[in-house]
């Protein structure tokens, strides 16, 4: 069965300093990972995805994440936080290999981030 | 991407009553995804909605409930049909394709308070 795990509810972090978020996952077949952000009362911004190629995905707002199979992780990431990235991040996964489009979401993690 | 809209951005409705939310995007795409969120959790499917077909619903969603259209490749309306208080949720439009290869767009979600 597919599942998509967010190991941690809240990151706190320090404006300035490195952040990451993490994601860990299971899928049968390739995965296929993404990342979301939803900030306060608004919907969810698509940030990031994997599907083939560098495992190393650049995304929006200055993130990025890397895409470990080995330890079937997808940890997002940013070389230095800022405020206005306090948000709640989501991760999700589908597997590639099928035809099945729905994704599998994490319950996600809420990053404060403090000045 | 994809932009989407929803209507109404929120609501209060009496229980009993049924609301319509719906979805309109700016431009063609292949699937429809409708979900609910509570606030500050993860996102629930409740059905996938292809144009030209009935929606699938996920389990512990049903069509009398959640009665969906999808005529055309822009538009999808979801109905919460007979509400009670435990209907109170964030209501979320995705969408899937024109374009964006594999990746999800959220319309900025609909806020329903059910008295």
């Amino acid at each position: 069965a597919q599942s998509v795990a967010q190991p941690e509810d809240q990151v706190n972090v320090a404006e300035g300093n490195p952040l990451t978020v993490k994601c860990t996952y299971s899928v049968s077949g390739n995965p296929y990972l993404f990342w979301y952000v939803q900030y306060p009362n608004r919907g969810l911004q698509f940030l990031l995805k994997y599907i083939t190629g560098d495992n190393l995905v650049k995304g929006s707002y200055g993130f990025e994440a890397e895409f470990n199979k080995s330890q079937t992780s997808f940890h997002l990431k940013k070389p230095s936080a800022l405020v206005s990235d306090s948000a709640l991040y989501f991760c999700a996964v589908r597997d590639g290999a099928g035809n099945n489009r729905k994704l599998i979401w994490g319950l996600g993690t809420s990053l404060a981030v403090n000045p | 991407s994809a932009v989407i809209s929803q209507k109404p951005s929120r609501d209060i409705c009496q229980r009993g009553t049924s609301l319509t939310i719906q979805c309109q995007v700016d431009s063609q795409v292949t699937m429809m995804f409708w979900y609910r969120q509570q606030p500050g959790q993860s996102l629930t499917l409740i059905a996938t909605a292809n144009q030209g077909s009935e929606a699938t619903y996920e389990s512990g969603f049903v069509i009398d409930k959640f009665p969906i259209s999808r005529p055309n490749l822009t538009f999808s309306t979801l109905t919460v049909s007979n509400m009670s208080p435990e209907d109170s949720s964030i209501y979320l439009c995705s969408t899937l394709g024109g374009g964006a290869w594999e990746t999800q767009y959220f319309g900025p979600g609909t806020r329903l308070l059910v008295l």
